[in-house]
């Protein structure tokens, strides 16, 4: 089955503990990104991947940091986690250049402390 | 710079009437799509529609319609016979489509709209 899964689902940590939140999917997809979701606010895109070692900022990139070693996976990683990142997280994924439709995660429920 | 509004918040019904929401849109770009996503409480993305901005034609799927209107850049969505597992946040999207724009690949979102039906 074609899909994209974050881990965890839900997070409650403390200020300033490292954390990372993994993304993986199995459609052999060269885009990925991250959106964090608050309310207004609607999704905002935290950063993007597109293809391998290729990696760039989004509408909100502080405080976060990603890696794309391999296709599949797209680490967030929140060196030092505030308050202000509490927030719902989605991973999603994208085909190609011209494939349009996104592939979301289920989300990340975090709660900083 | 890309720009989606959804100027209403929430909105409430009773269980079989219709509900419209909003979507109004903004774009420098030629080619586009435009997206809807239904968000239940349970937090997960629904894909519902995805319409690129070459195709005006109206959808309808089941008790679902969207209204695309590149004259006003509206993208409207109709839910017709509301019933409870309708109840979720729904939210309009949009990506441009050329490689050079500096959004080019990323889903610009509106703030959704909450909808609530009562029995």
């Amino acid at each position: 089955e074609a899909q994209v899964t974050q881990n965890p689902r839900y997070l409650i940590t403390v200020t300033g503990k490292k954390l990372t939140v993994t993304c993986s999917q199995n459609m052999n997809h060269e885009y990925m990104s991250w959106y964090r979701q608050d309310p207004g606010l609607g999704l905002r895109q935290i950063y993007y991947s597109m293809n391998v070692e290729v990696t760039d900022k989004g509408d909100v990139p502080e405080g976060y940091k990603v890696s794309r070693k391999e296709k599949r996976n797209f680490p967030l990683i929140l060196e030092s986690p505030s308050p202000n990142q509490t927030s719902l997280y989605f991973c999603a994924s994208r085909g190609t250049v011209f494939s349009y439709e996104q592939y979301f995660g289920p989300g990340t429920r975090l709660t900083v402390t | 710079a890309q720009k989606v509004t959804q100027a209403q918040t929430e909105i409430s019904v009773v269980e079989k009437e219709d509900v419209t929401l909003d979507c109004v849109y903004e774009t420098r770009d030629t080619t586009y799509y435009l997206f809807w996503y239904k968000q239940p409480p349970s937090g997960e993305l629904v894909f519902l529609i995805r319409r690129n901005s070459f195709d005006e034609q109206n959808e309808i799927s089941g008790r679902y319609s969207w209204n695309f209107q590149k004259s006003t850049s509206s993208f409207n969505f109709t839910i017709t016979a509301s019933q409870v597992v309708d109840s979720a946040v729904y939210f309009c999207a949009l990506s441009e489509a050329a490689l050079t724009t500096d959004s080019w690949g990323k889903l610009q979102f509106g703030a959704g709209t909450q909808v609530v039906v009562t029995p």
